[in-house]
C-alpha cells in the first residue's frame, strides 16, 4: 500500500522568508496530491492540489511541485506571514490497500515569527 | 449549504460505553470517510463509503462500525469505548473517491473531540 512521508515535522521561519515542505510517496500509480492546512483547533482545509499530468502549480504565494520519477512533491510558501502558521498535511491516494483513499503524511508544524 | 456537519463537538465517555458520532453533508457527495487524528500521527482513515449501502474498512477500523443508509448521513459507532480511542475524529466527503474519477478534493467537518476515561 501507499506510504507517505513528510519532512520536516516542524519548521520555523522569519516573516517574509520562504518555507518548503517535502513529501515522498511509494505507490507509482498515485496521480493526485493535495495539501491541507490546519489551524489550531480547526478543520483541515485544502489549499492546493496537483495532478500527475503537470509538474508545478501556483496559487498566489503558494506553489506545489511534483517529481513523479523520484516520487516526491513539495509545498512552497513565499513571503510568509504570521497567518501562515499552522500544521500542513500532504496526502496521496492508496491504490494498493484502500483503492484510491487518501493516505496522509504526519504533518509539518510551521511557525512564522513576526 | 452547511457543508459537512459533525455532532457532538466534544464528548467524554467512560471505558466500555458506546456512542455514535454523527456526520451529515448537504452537497450530494457520494464518497464519505471518517479519520482519527492523534498527535504526531496525521490523519488515519477508519472507514469509508462510496455510496448509500456501501461501506469498507480503512487503515484503523478495529473498534468502530459504520453504516450508510442515505447519501447524506454517515454515522460512526464506537462499540465499547477504550482509552486508546481518545482522539479527534473528522468526517470528510467528496463527489468521488479522492484518487479516482477526477481527483475530487475532500471537505472536512469541524471534528469531534472525544475523551475516554
Amino acid at each position: 500500500g501507499e506510504n507517505v512521508e513528510q519532512h520536516p515535522s516542524t519548521l520555523s521561519v522569519q516573516e517574509g522568508d520562504s518555507a518548503v515542505i517535502k513529501c515522498t510517496y511509494s505507490d507509482s500509480a498515485s496521480n493526485y496530491f493535495p495539501w491541507y492546512k490546519q489551524e489550531l483547533g480547526k478543520r483541515p482545509q485544502l489549499i492546493i492540489d496537483i495532478r500527475s499530468n503537470v509538474g508545478e502549480k501556483k496559487d498566489q504565494r503558494i506553489a506545489v511541485t511534483l517529481n513523479k520519477t523520484a516520487k516526491h512533491f513539495s509545498l512552497h510558501i513565499t513571503e510568509t506571514q504570521p497567518e501562515d502558521s499552522a500544521v500542513y498535511f500532504c496526502a496521496a491516494p492508496n491504490y494498493g490497500g484502500s483503492q484510491g483513499n487518501l493516505i496522509f503524511g504526519k504533518g509539518t508544524k510551521l511557525s512564522v515569527k513576526p | 449549504n452547511a457543508g459537512v456537519t459533525q455532532t457532538p463537538k466534544f464528548q467524554v465517555l467512560k471505558t466500555g460505553q458506546s456512542m455514535t458520532l454523527q456526520c451529515a453533508q448537504d452537497m450530494n457527495h457520494e464518497y464519505m470517510s471518517w479519520y482519527r487524528q492523534d498527535p504526531g500521527m496525521g490523519l488515519r482513515l477508519i472507514h469509508y463509503s462510496v455510496g448509500a449501502g456501501i461501506t469498507d474498512q480503512g487503515e484503523v477500523p478495529n473498534g468502530y462500525n459504520v453504516s450508510r443508509s442515505t447519501t447524506e448521513d454517515f454515522p460512526l459507532r464506537l462499540l465499547s469505548a477504550a482509552p486508546s480511542q481518545t482522539s479527534v475524529y473528522f468526517c470528510a466527503s467528496s463527489y468521488s473517491r479522492p484518487g479516482r474519477g477526477g481527483n475530487q478534493p475532500q471537505h472536512f467537518g469541524d471534528g469531534t473531540r472525544l475523551s475516554i476515561l
